[in-house]
């Protein structure tokens, strides 16, 4: 157990609504991550973060913004979600390289 | 999830045989790999990792080969049971970076 929990687990929203997932760890780890898993791709990487309040963008940032305000939460935003965010969306934690990443179960998310 | 695993390719193996799954990496600067595993409905889960100054590394049931000549990495199940039944995927991390890249996956169907 990697000690991620996200929240929700499920979610159908409306194109145009904001939505925000949320990452909580309890491992005090300083590297946290946000991905998403399409079909046909790998886990690709949205925002990740170094530390509380430092943050730097991904390869699919694009429509995204995070936040962390402490150590053990890491919130993702979708300020005006699009059908093409539709996708499950990976927490993780640890990495911060040469160390392997521990993912959380994840947030099936469905825009409509 | 599910979805996710649509179109991957299949490795079908019967159970107590032992499973190759293959992976070809992109990044010749990338120093630091692992193997996940990825059950329906759940997060990556860590299997095992090999560092780029090594060639095979092994855990309980599991050697991972790594040949840095042509970008390849294999992991090697021993005596594959239901359990192991998941879609596999590689990661490697780019020596001195935060980032990640993570393969599409491969599929492993344990038949009784």
């Amino acid at each position: 157990d990697a000690g991620i929990t996200q929240s929700p687990r499920h979610k159908v929203t409306e194109t145009g609504t904001p939505v925000t997932l949320r990452c909580h760890q309890t491992e005090n780890h300083r590297y946290m991550y946000w991905y998403r898993q399409d079909p046909g791709h790998g886990l690709r990487l949205i925002h990740y973060s170094y530390g509380v309040k430092d943050t730097d963008k991904g390869e699919v940032s694009d429509g995204y913004s995070v936040s962390r305000s402490k150590t053990e939460d890491f919130l993702l935003t979708l300020e005006s979600a699009t059908s093409s965010q539709t996708s499950v969306y990976f927490c993780a934690t640890g990495g911060g390289g040469n160390q392997p990443q521990h993912f959380g179960d994840g947030t099936r998310l469905s825009i409509l | 999830g599910e979805s996710v695993g649509l179109h991957l390719p299949t490795l079908s193996v019967q159970e107590g045989d032992n499973s190759i799954i293959n992976c070809a990496y992109s990044n010749s600067a990338s120093d630091y790999f692992i193997w996940y595993k990825q059950e329906s409905g759940k997060g990556p889960q860590f299997i095992i990792d090999i560092r780029s100054n090594m060639d095979k590394r092994q855990g309980q049931r599991v050697t991972v080969l790594l040949n840095k000549t042509v970008k390849h990495l294999s992991l090697q199940i021993a005596a594959t049971q239901p359990g192991d039944s998941a879609v596999y995927f590689c990661a490697e991390n780019v020596s001195g970076t935060y980032k990640y890249i993570f393969g599409t996956g491969t599929r492993l169907k344990v038949l009784a």
